[in-house]
């Protein structure tokens, strides 16, 4: 099995549907992290939560927003989803020790695609 | 300008050459470096850090970093057709003593047989 666990995916959903994506892991790494990527842009990122009452916002947060159930879980939704979030979502974690990110341990991605 | 910039290439090497990838930054303060691979259709995986001035290898790998240019680059030497993948910059921008990952666009590199 996988560190880190996407779920869904893959998932096709119209615009102003509400839609979660739930990511876990075993790692037993404090720090998460949501990123997108679309072709041409690389990966940035959503947000981040460096425990369960730690979360903030990355580069582009707005129309998402997440929830750490726990340490292992870490949950990204879109409240009304619109065409121009159909993207690749990665989850993350990582376990660097200090202030710096470390090296990043993504999941398989879930594909997202709003019609 | 971006912060952090790659070109997207292809970028196209015969089997066994020296493929050479190369990453801009404007943040003159950034200290860490990351070089990501990303097979098609899988997620990115760390190939090589570096934090200081000077070149770093690890294998086939080496890693460049030329602080007052801004400028890191990776090299693959012995290129093989399954490092055919894109790779992806990363440098840490800190606010206050939280650092996050910026990524450049990614470079698709093709080693043909």
């Amino acid at each position: 099995d996988a560190d880190v666990t996407q779920t869904p995916r893959n998932r096709i959903t119209k615009t102003g549907k509400r839609i979660m994506l739930e990511c876990s892991q075993t790692k037993g790494h404090d720090r998460m992290y949501w990123y997108r990527q679309d072709p041409g842009l690389g990966l940035r990122l959503i947000y981040y939560s460096f425990d369960v009452k730690d979360i903030n916002k990355g580069e582009i947060s707005d129309g998402y927003s997440v929830s750490r159930q726990a340490q292992a879980k870490f949950s990204l939704s879109l409240e009304s989803a619109i065409p121009n979030q159909t993207a690749l979502y990665f989850c993350a974690t990582s376990d660097p020790g200090d202030g710096g990110t470390g090296e990043l341990f993504f999941g398989e991605g879930s594909r997202l695609t709003v019609l | 300008q971006k912060e952090v910039e790659q070109n997207s290439g292809p970028l196209s090497v015969p089997e066994g050459a020296i493929a050479s990838l190369n990453c801009t930054y404007s943040d003159r303060v950034s200290q860490s470096f990351f070089w990501y691979r990303q097979y098609s259709g899988k997620s990115p995986e760390l190939i090589m850090s570096i934090y200081s001035n000077g070149d770093k290898e690890d294998g086939r790998f080496t890693a460049q970093l030329n602080k007052a240019s801004q400028y890191v680059s990776l090299l693959i030497r012995d290129s093989q057709p399954s490092d055919s993948a894109t790779y992806l910059c990363a440098v840490e921008r800190y606010s206050g003593n939280t650092g996050k990952l910026i990524f450049g666009q990614g470079t698709t590199l093709q080693v043909k047989p």
